[in-house]
């Protein structure tokens, strides 16, 4: 079990640009969810998949923002446009889906605009 | 609406003392897990301690322990011994279980461990 991991770990941008955040669940975590963290704050939930069906998304995701978790495996979160208030921790996080409902973390990814 | 009410934005201690962190949840849920989770100064959310509701036991990790009210929808974290790698925001946060599972959380309390 190698934990979740996620890529890049830091990402600056110029706004107006795209992003895309990669995200490696622990292996046979059916589970996956996106988060957003800003200083000094409780994660925000963005979305969530269970296998490669996406359930569930935030009021938070705009159109600017997509997920996709192809074959129900790693997942990527893209932003077009990127905009200063993107600027953020992205946290994804697995689950297995047993019934135990705990989520486990990765690093994070954190974003800054300029 | 559910949420999660964390009442002490920073807290200190000395090193070896005892402190308590607190927190108090909303739901009309009656099946559902609480957790606190750590996150270290510019590391990983790690997962400290989990309850499930059902369970009348509080949970207990070596120095980490609980004590879960359920009816007065309390769920505060015990830290014995404590220790300067203890040093993190503490998030309180629980599943309802009918919420696709999506994590509600508290506004985290900073957490100063002093030599």
């Amino acid at each position: 079990d190698t934990g979740v991991s996620q890529d890049p770990r830091h990402k600056i941008t110029k706004r107006g640009q795209n992003v895309t955040f990669r995200c490696d669940p622990i292996s046979e975590h059916n589970r996956l969810y996106w988060y957003r963290q800003t200083l000094g704050q409780g994660p925000e939930f963005l979305t969530y998949f269970q296998n490669e069906a996406q359930l569930e998304k935030s009021r938070l995701l705009s159109d600017r923002f997509s997920a996709e978790r192809p074959k129900g495996s790693f997942s990527t979160l893209e932003i077009q446009r990127t905009e200063q208030g993107d600027s953020a921790m992205y946290l994804c996080a697995s689950s297995s889906g047993t019934g135990q409902e705990t989520q486990y973390f990765g690093p994070g990814t954190r974003l800054l605009v300029l | 609406a559910q949420t999660v009410t964390q009442s002490q934005p920073e807290m200190s201690v000395q090193e070896a003392e005892t402190v308590t962190l607190s927190c108090t949840y909303d739901t009309s849920e009656n099946n559902y897990y609480l957790f606190w989770y750590k996150q270290p100064p510019s590391r990983q959310m790690i997962l400290v301690i989990r309850q499930e509701a059902y369970k009348q036991q509080n949970a207990t990790e070596n120095r980490f322990s609980v004590n879960f009210q359920k009816a007065a929808k309390s769920f505060s974290l015990k830290i014995s011994d404590s220790q300067l790698g203890d040093t993190a925001m503490y998030f309180c946060a629980f599943i309802p279980m009918d919420s696709n599972y999506q994590l509600i959380w508290g506004a985290g309390t900073k957490l100063i461990i002093k030599p």
